[in-house]
């Protein structure tokens, strides 16, 4: 049973340092997926890839977040400096055509 | 672009009654339909999907039916259990490029 995972599973920083989330999609996957899941907001997407091209990144800060994905396997967001406000569960999907796959999640707490 | 909105965001049903989740999109364009139930703490996992060649699909106690006339589609579960409660979001996409979320619906089956 093919999972997307996620590390780490739990962040704890302070603010102003850097954070960096990374994911694993399924194989063969071509699409993958950053969202941001906060009470108040819901889930939000922040960028995702086809064939590991950036296809939309507008949900996300620019000036402080950055999203790539440096092989088939691998997909990263960073957040440099973090903020307070960037307290949330950041998960990753992947997807093959139409559907998508969740992953674990990373919970982050800025302090 | 697209915007769903999902009612109602809290439901309460005893064991063994139906739970109807409704949603409403605002693309005509969007053609993929998944819904995510999301037990706390965990990652939102898909239950089931619909494509907008087919008006209505089943799987067990689940199923979903979709209007396109209208735009919009409904989560329905039957013979509800404990297990069922969880938060449950509906989506749209065309053809997997953006998925676009509700705000979720918080079941609780009362046992």
């Amino acid at each position: 049973d093919a999972r997307v995972t996620q590390t780490p599973r739990h962040k704890v920083t302070e603010m102003g340092q850097e954070v960096t989330m990374r994911c694993q999609p399924i194989l063969g996957h071509n699409t993958v997926f950053w969202y941001r899941q906060t009470m108040m907001q819901g889930l939000e997407l922040l960028a995702y890839f086809r064939n590991r091209a950036p296809l939309d990144d507008s949900g996300m800060p620019k000036d402080r977040f950055s999203a790539e994905m440096p092989d088939a396997t691998l997909a990263t967001l960073k957040i440099q400096p973090s903020e307070p406000r960037d307290s949330a569960v950041y998960f990753c999907a992947s997807g093959l055509i139409e559907t998508q796959y969740f992953g674990p999640g990373t919970r982050l707490l800025v302090l | 672009g697209e915007n769903v909105e999902q009612h109602p965001s809290t439901l309460s049903v005893q064991e063994g009654d139906s739970a109807v989740i409704k949603c409403t999109y605002s693309d005509s364009a969007s053609n993929y339909f998944p819904w995510y139930k999301q037990e706390l703490g965990k990652r939102p996992q898909l239950i089931i999907d619909i494509r907008s060649n087919v008006g209505e699909k089943k799987d067990q106690r689940i199923a979903v039916t979709l209007n396109k006339t209208a735009k919009h589609f409904s989560l329905h579960i039957t013979e509800t259990q404990p297990e069922d409660s969880a938060v449950y979001f509906c989506a749209a996409s065309l053809t997997g490029n953006q998925f676009y979320f509700g705000t979720g619906t918080s079941l609780t089956v009362i046992p």
